[in-house]
């Protein structure tokens, strides 16, 4: 069965500080897909990346970078340079085979970026 | 391109009471669209699958009877909560999902259910 686990339920930084929020998926498929949201207290989804399996690099996009590590199940994402506007809770989710399957999600983590 | 729009964003009704929430695709057809719940503080749950033309999926422990889904169009599909009661308040969002759009799933803005 799949299963997202992201351990760290609340993170508090001092603006300008790097964070790592953690994500660790199970997966019996050799296909699957990897997603990063964000979400503000609006509620609202915002999309940051999907990952596909078979892709292991990582990918930077401005202050914000990704780790995939197939070996340890993990695709962890890091904000640079924290930014209070970066306070929202975030979440990993994943999606088996081919990427039209519901995705399950982690329990999210609440990041809190203190100015 | 690729929005989905939910309609009502807020939603205050009484207990025992029916509400109808909208998931619309505004710029494709979407065959398949997904219905999530997320209690405060906590995470998405799917609560149902559902394709066009066809009887929605439920998940374990969701009520059918209770949550109604219906998916007449290509761009279409409804979540009706019959009887409310206070502990069916949530965040209701829905995703759709296009066959032409290497079936990436979009995410509605979500629709705040509150049952008083």
């Amino acid at each position: 069965a799949q299963k997202v686990t992201q351990a760290q339920t609340e993170i508090s930084v001092v603006e300008k500080e790097d964070v790592t929020l953690d994500c660790v998926y199970e997966t019996r498929d050799t296909t699957y897909y990897l997603f990063w949201y964000k979400q503000p207290p609006s509620g609202e989804l915002v999309f940051l990346i999907r990952r596909n399996s078979f892709d292991e690099q990582n990918e930077i996009s401005g202050r914000y970078s990704w780790n995939f590590q197939k070996s340890t199940s993990s695709f962890n994402f890091t904000i640079t340079a924290s930014q209070v506007v970066d306070s929202a809770v975030y979440f990993c989710a994943l999606s088996e085979g081919s990427g039209n399957t519901p995705l399950v999600f982690g329990k999210g983590t609440r990041l809190s970026v203190i100015a | 391109g690729a929005v989905v729009s939910q309609h009502p964003s807020r939603v205050i009704c009484k207990s025992g009471t029916s509400v109808k929430i909208e998931c619309r695709s505004l710029d494709f057809q979407a065959t398949t669209m997904f219905w999530y719940r997320q209690f405060p503080k906590q995470s998405l749950m799917l609560m149902a699958t559902s394709n066009e033309g066809s009887k929605a999926t439920y998940e374990q422990g969701v009520e059918k009877d209770k949550f109604l889904i219906n998916h007449a169009s290509l761009t279409l599909s409804t979540l009706t909560v019959t009887s409310a009661h206070p502990e069916d308040s949530s965040f209701y969002i829905c995703s759709a999902r296009g066959a032409r759009l290497s079936y990436e799933q979009y995410f509605g803005p979500g629709t705040r259910l509150t049952v008083t």
